[in-house]
């Protein structure tokens, strides 16, 4: 079946500095693939997501980028601040099936 | 729009009780999908809902199984609890089908099992 595999599963990064988060995946069906974020005690949100057919996507300070030959892809964090110290997950999915999400990556921006 | 209430928001339980956790979508959204949420684990898909029929169901054991109702909300049961089962669950709410868009996550149930 679907699997996710991420990295790394924490980061440390100073506040300005860029965080680079990587997801991998196994069904070369997946066709969609957003990225979630959770502050401390809350629920997770929708920060951007990418479909099969593009190969980048960009929001302010945060961008993702999908390689389909080589089953990966990656959130951009620029100009890190400290509001941005949570829990980041990928999930791939492929429409009328499953959401397989990766198991997480806790950001610290370090001040 | 008011967003996914899920209720209890805490609770605890022993071995080998059964617990029902409630989750209701947010309004016009027919998809409730349910996940447990462990440190080491991250996110596991358990089951998806649509129009009250089960469309998707992850990797777990009979012991957890979930409806949905005709006003969308759903259900989660988890019988013979065991100690593994102690997480946060929480679901979700879409309008559709996972590569449509957006999931609304509500704030979890978080189950203690002793």
């Amino acid at each position: 079946g679907e699997n996710v595999e991420q990295h790394p599963s924490t980061l440390s990064v100073q506040e300005g500095d860029s965080a680079v988060i990587k997801c991998t995946y196994s069904d070369s069906a997946s066709n969609y693939f957003p990225w979630y974020k959770q502050e401390l005690g809350k629920r997770p949100q929708l920060i951007i997501d990418i479909r099969s057919n593009v190969g980048e996507k960009k929001d302010q300070r945060i961008a993702v980028t999908l390689n389909k030959t080589a089953k990966h892809f990656s959130l951009h964090i620029t100009e890190t601040q400290p509001e941005d110290s949570a829990v980041y997950f990928c999930a791939a999915s492929k429409g009328d099936d499953k959401i397989i999400f990766g198991k997480g990556t806790r950001l610290h921006i370090l001040p | 729009k008011a967003g996914v209430t899920q209720t209890p928001r805490y609770l605890i339980k022993t071995r080998g009780q059964q617990v029902t956790l409630s989750c209701s979508p947010i309004s016009g959204h027919r998809s409730v999908s349910w996940y447990q949420q462990t440190p080491g684990q991250g996110l596991q898909f358990l089951f998806e809902y649509f129009s009250e029929t089960q469309r998707n169901k992850g990797n777990f054991p009979g012991r957890f199984s979930g409806r949905q109702f005709s006003n969308s909300r759903s259900e989660m049961n988890v019988s013979t609890l065991e100690l593994g089962d102690s997480a946060l669950y929480l679901c979700a709410s879409s309008y559709d089908f996972f590569n449509t868009g957006e999931l609304f996550f509500g704030e979890g149930s978080r189950l203690t099992v002793l």
